[in-house]
């Protein structure tokens, strides 16, 4: 496997709460991408973070936010959640981040807003 | 235009058929060119990375035409187990780590 974990595998929320979805990239790897992947759809690159930086931002509204931590692990959390938030949401992490770097993806955290 | 096309599937084969799948992408000054393969409820893999001098490993062939701005994936004697959604993906340019995915192409294969 890909040695990139992701918690939980599952979580259910109403609109309005807030979410904290976590990742552990693989060994040495200091560079972390999130995506949201809806139902029938590609993954859609939210942010990157680079050394605990952000260090690239998708189309996505400032209540998306992350951390990342010295252990490269790392943190998406989203506030004010609105159904259509609905969606598997991946990690990726990679050695350096650079535009042809294979990024390792996680098995995912589907998250089902009510 | 969507920045990554593909075809909208799904495609249902007998083992052993030859099956292409076919990607266009917008931005010309894209630089790197993937195609994962993604498992019903998994994540996505990569399959292979896409170079100007075409790949091949193994039945997998892929090829890239930057003056078209077209990818493809060639799966030759194709497996059961080949059936997954394959996903082309460009890179985002001036943007680290943003890969732009396609909407994903649905393969089954039958026995």
């Amino acid at each position: 496997e890909t040695g990139v974990t992701q918690s939980p595998t599952h979580l259910i929320k109403t609109r309005g709460q807030q979410v904290t979805l976590r990742c552990s990239s693989q060994s040495g790897h200091n560079t972390v991408s999130w995506y949201q992947q809806a139902l029938g759809q590609g993954p859609q690159f939210i942010f990157q973070y680079y050394r605990e930086e952000e260090n690239g931002r998708g189309n996505f509204p400032p209540r998306f936010s992350g951390l990342q931590f010295p252990n490269y692990s790392s943190e998406l959390n989203v506030n004010a959640l609105e159904l259509d938030d609905s969606a598997l949401y991946l990690c990726a992490s990679t050695l350096a981040g650079g535009m042809r770097e294979t990024q390792y993806f996680g098995p995912g955290t589907r998250l089902l807003v009510l | 235009r969507k920045e990554v096309e593909q075809d909208p599937g799904p495609f249902n084969v007998p083992e052993g058929a030859t099956v292409a799948f076919n990607c266009t992408y917008s931005n010309s000054a894209s630089q790197s060119f993937f195609w994962y393969r993604q498992d019903c409820r998994k994540e996505p893999k990569l399959l292979m990375s896409v170079y100007s001098s075409g790949n091949e490993d193994g039945r997998f062939t892929a090829q890239l035409n930057r003056a078209s701005q077209y990818i493809s994936l060639l799966i030759r004697d194709s497996k059961l187990s080949d059936s997954a959604t394959y996903l082309c993906v460009v890179n985002r340019p001036g943007s680290q780590g943003n890969l732009i995915f396609g909407k994903g192409t649905k393969l089954s294969v039958k026995p």
